[in-house]
């Protein structure tokens, strides 16, 4: 059983480019959450996200990021005209079809680098 | 003031010690209190979760909850060079959704 699968890995983006970050959740799971990890901080919530729906932005940036778990295929992340303070390591959870599960797993991460 | 604080550390043990690691919270709605365990360059992996106040054990690990205080624990019996790692506690008022973390304690463990 797969667990959370994230790609790329690692991403290096110019500033002013796009960034788009791919989290495919573990099967079974149709509950996608965002998390950001800036450097010497904790992860940070950004938002939750079911199949077509988000259920909880309230972490996310107000302009340039945005999120999506379409019907079909992963759930994107896209950071719009990236800039240096972006650079950050993204990590993507996923937990249970039951709304009350506490367990979120976490994939690898996308290592975010804006030169 | 932050909503979890988390002594950073670091803190060095030798093997076979106990290990106790703490989280202090401001938010008396959490309700859903869990530690995860982050070797460099990798995601959090899920060690303990608990629900509202009380002890859970899981093998050489033990989560201690006290909402009265705001405070949980992380206990970690015969500690492991494998151990090694940075612990992150987290919490939140629904569950998965919307995790509050610590900024996480790194832990050596020495042979």
């Amino acid at each position: 059983n797969a667990g959370v699968m994230q790609n790329p890995r690692h991403l290096v983006r110019r500033r002013g480019q796009e960034a788009r970050l791919r989290c495919s959740p573990m099967k079974g799971h149709s509950h996608v959450y965002w998390y950001r990890q800036l450097p010497e901080e904790g992860l940070k919530f950004m938002v939750y996200l079911q199949k077509e729906n988000i259920i909880d932005e309230s972490g996310m940036p107000k302009e340039r990021f945005s999120a999506e778990f379409p019907k079909e295929g992963p759930s994107i992340l896209r950071i719009q005209q990236v800039v240096r303070g972006d650079s950050a390591a993204y990590f993507c959870a996923s937990s249970p079809l039951s709304g009350s599960s506490t367990e979120a797993f976490f994939g690898q991460g996308t290592r975010l680098t804006v030169v | 003031q932050k909503e979890v604080e988390q002594d950073p550390g670091p803190l060095s043990v030798p093997e076979g010690a106990i290990v106790s690691l703490n989280c202090t919270y401001s938010n008396s709605a959490f309700q859903y209190f869990m530690w995860y365990r982050q070797y460099s360059r990798k995601g959090p992996e899920l060690l303990m979760y608990t629900y509202s106040s009380g002890n859970k054990e899981d093998g050489r690990f033990t989560a201690q909850v006290d909402k009265s205080s705001k405070y949980i624990s992380l206990f970690i019996r015969d500690s492991q060079p494998s151990d090694s790692a940075t612990y992150l506690c987290a919490m939140s008022e629904t569950g998965a959704n919307n995790l509050f973390f610590g900024t996480g304690t790194r832990l050596t463990v020495i042979p």
